[in-house]
């Protein structure tokens, strides 16, 4: 099983502030993608990406690829109290059959 | 909306007895993951199906077992459940129109072994 660590952890920052969030690993991904989860209610999907050195943005989220395919990160820009909740990233292994989660960032945005 | 019902949705049981989750998809689509969540851990895959009555274990599969007779049911049965199977259980799909093994989850069930 191919493993993702993620850092950090948690993470409390004031509304305004910018922040990153790392997801890496040893092996090669064929597409990593990142979720984010509020509870008690399931992951939904935020990104995909693709190719390595790839960057995609999603309003004031910045996602990037390592050139490897190896890590990913994503940047928040000027945060809100809306961007309160877990982010999960997931590396899709070579074999296209399963994903494989990073343990987790829980941000906590305070107004 | 991915169509996606699990239930329960909450299930309280005691050690020993069999409990079953059930996974339900509109959409007939071929990929139907079972993941379990704990703090620590992220999501974790248990089982996963690939088409009706093909099913292969995940990384957490020991005193698990699971069941896809149709299309749109994946079932998650504990034979006997025990203090360490508490969690919070998530069905996701893969629909398999996209490149990527992008997946869509369920809202989840919440199952404490007494």
């Amino acid at each position: 099983t191919q493993l993702l660590e993620q850092s950090p952890q948690f993470l409390s920052i004031q509304e305004g502030e910018n922040l990153t969030v790392y997801c890496n690993s040893s092996s090669v991904f064929s597409s990593l993608q990142w979720y984010r989860q509020e509870p008690g209610e399931g992951p939904v999907l935020l990104v995909t990406v693709v190719t390595g050195g790839e960057v995609k943005k999603l309003k004031r989220l910045t996602f990037q690829f390592g050139d490897a395919r190896k890590d990913s990160s994503l940047h928040i820009t000027a945060a809100q109290t809306g961007d309160t909740g877990l982010y999960l990233c997931a590396g899709e292994e070579t074999s296209g059959s399963r994903l494989t989660f990073g343990e987790g960032t829980q941000l906590t945005v305070n107004p | 909306d991915a169509g996606i019902t699990q239930s329960p949705r909450h299930k309280v049981t005691e050690t020993g007895t069999p409990v079953t989750l059930r996974c339900h998809q509109t959409e007939n689509h071929r990929y139907m993951y079972w993941y379990r969540q704990d703090p620590g851990h992220g999501l974790r895959l248990i089982h996963y199906s690939y088409g009706v009555k093909d099913t292969d274990k995940g990384e957490v599969s020991d005193g698990y077992s699971v069941s896809r007779s149709k299309t749109e049911d994946f079932l998650l049965t504990l034979e006997s459940a025990t203090s360490s199977q508490t969690s919070v259980y998530f069905c996701a799909i893969r629909p398999g129109r996209l490149a990527s093994n992008e997946q869509f989850f369920g809202p989840g069930t919440r199952l404490t072994v007494l």
